[in-house]
């Protein structure tokens, strides 16, 4: 069965730093592609991250590109979503998804782990 | 610019059945799109992927009550017999090299 399961979400003061894992289970890890997806509240989904199952491609939208990273150690099956420089409008849920064998769209969803940012 | 459109709610009654609409952006209507249900306080399931010749490929245990279709820039996610736990928020998603985009949901009531 799959499985993902985020952690290290908190609360975190303006301008801070946090790091999100993402545990995975149930396939071969390295193989697939991961991604990161939030969710602010009442609000809907946004992308936020993906890697490649090797780790050396990723890819940003606008709004967190050159303020968080995402990164994977596939020997330990788990995803990482460094955030820097955080802002309020960064408060959300933070899911952990796997992607498809194509790596075009998430096809297993964690429970989400959430972020507030607030002074 | 790759977008996708969805209306922000629709209901139907309990048994009836139910089609959810969403659409890309001009210029992308060959886009295939996935389905993900989001039920209240849990996070989002991934109902299927739909090509924009209306074949599809459904996630895990989702019954044959969801079922998808297109047309030109439209999908669509069709739930019959409606059930109380239907009662969620549905997107649809997209993809091209290095994006990904989300639709804004459909708060489906289920009356």
């Amino acid at each position: 069965e799959v499985q993902v399961l985020e952690s290290g979400g908190g609360l975190v003061e303006p301008g801070g730093s946090l790091r999100l894992s993402c545990a995975a289970s149930g396939f071969t890890f390295s193989t697939y592609a991961m991604s990161w997806v939030r969710q602010a509240p009442g609000k809907g989904l946004e992308w936020v991250s993906t890697i490649s199952g090797s780790g050396r491609t990723t890819y940003y939208p606008d709004a967190v590109k050159d303020r968080f990273t995402i990164s994977r150690d596939n020997s330990k099956n788990t995803l990482y979503l460094q955030m820097n420089s955080v802002r309020a409008e960064d408060t959300a849920v933070y899911y952990c998804a796997k992607d498809d064998r194509s790596g075009s769209y998430n096809d297993y969803w964690g429970q989400g782990t959430l972020v507030t940012v607030s002074s | 610019q790759l977008v996708l459109t969805q209306s922000p709610s629709a209901s139907a009654s309990l048994g009836a059945s139910v089609k959810l609409t969403c659409t890309l952006s001009s210029g992308y209507s060959s886009h295939a799109i996935a389905w993900h249900q989001q039920q209240p306080e849990k996070g989002p399931r991934y109902l299927m992927k739909l090509n924009n010749d209306g074949s599809q490929s459904k996630g895990d245990g989702i019954p044959d009550r969801f079922s998808g279709s297109s047309s030109g820039a439209e999908r669509y996610l069709t739930i019959s017999s409606l059930q109380s736990e239907d009662e969620a928020d549905y997107y649809c998603q997209t993809w091209a090299t290095g994006i990904r985009v989300f639709g804004g949901g459909t708060k489906l009531t289920v009356l």
